[in-house]
């Protein structure tokens, strides 16, 4: 079954802290694992994306950590800002011609000031 | 460059009522994606589409059809509509070579009565 499950529902951290959301897939033929960004009232946008041949690619201070064997990945927030205050959803790509995505059911993250 | 739109923003139906969610890209984008997102579900794929006049099932396609005659445009058709597609639905579309980002819409919010 093609399914992406994503911890925790929502998550609180104050400000400057890390901020950690995890995810775990099953089906091997995923090939993409992208991180969309989402706030309220707007489309998700990509935020970072992974391959499953590399086990860890940072970008300022969003960092993806992926452990193929585990069929694990996580997203770290370092330095969390208010700003960072957003739905973020972890998706998994099929390597079928469609490129469909599949994502998981999102961690509402609240930094505090 | 407008990237993905959506029109309408907000809908009210009555149950049995039609209606068509327009979605347009001018990016040139082969590969179109209509997905519904409830709360705490994430985003699941209703039907999508990787070039004109191809268009396939998602996970969740009943209820639902789509068209696509150009490049540009993707319209949702929900025919006799029912309280559980209540729902924000989103558009989005990717080039389906190299980079493989889906960028989507700001999405429309319905709600069946």
């Amino acid at each position: 079954q093609q399914q992406v499950k994503q911890s925790p529902q929502s998550l609180i951290v104050q400000k400057g802290g890390i901020s950690i959301i995890n995810c775990a897939y099953e089906n091997t033929a995923f090939d993409y694992f992208p991180w969309y960004q989402q706030f309220p009232g707007k489309g998700p946008a990509l935020l970072i994306a992974i391959r499953p041949d590399v086990s860890e690619k940072k970008e300022g201070r969003f960092t993806i950590s992926f452990n193929k064997s585990a069929k694990q990945f996580s997203l770290h927030i370092m330095d969390s800002q208010p700003g960072d205050s957003a739905t973020y959803f972890c998706a998994a790509r099929s390597s079928g011609s469609a490129r469909q995505l599949t994502f998981g059911s999102g961690t509402q993250l609240t930094v505090l000031p | 460059n407008a990237g993905v739109t959506q029109t309408p923003k907000f809908r009210i139906l009555k149950i049995g009522q039609s209606m068509t969610l327009q979605c347009t890209q001018d990016m040139n984008h082969n590969y179109m994606y209509w997905y519904r997102q409830d709360p705490g579900m994430g985003l699941k794929l209703i039907y999508y589409s990787v070039g004109a006049g191809i268009t396939d099932k998602g996970e969740v396609p009943n209820g639902y059809n789509v068209s696509r005659s150009t490049t540009e445009d993707f319209p949702l058709r929900l025919e006799l509509a029912a309280p559980s597609q209540t729902s924000v639905y989103f558009c989005a579309s990717s080039s389906g070579t190299g980079k493989e980002t889906q960028y989507f819409g700001p999405g429309t919010r319905l709600l069946v009565l």
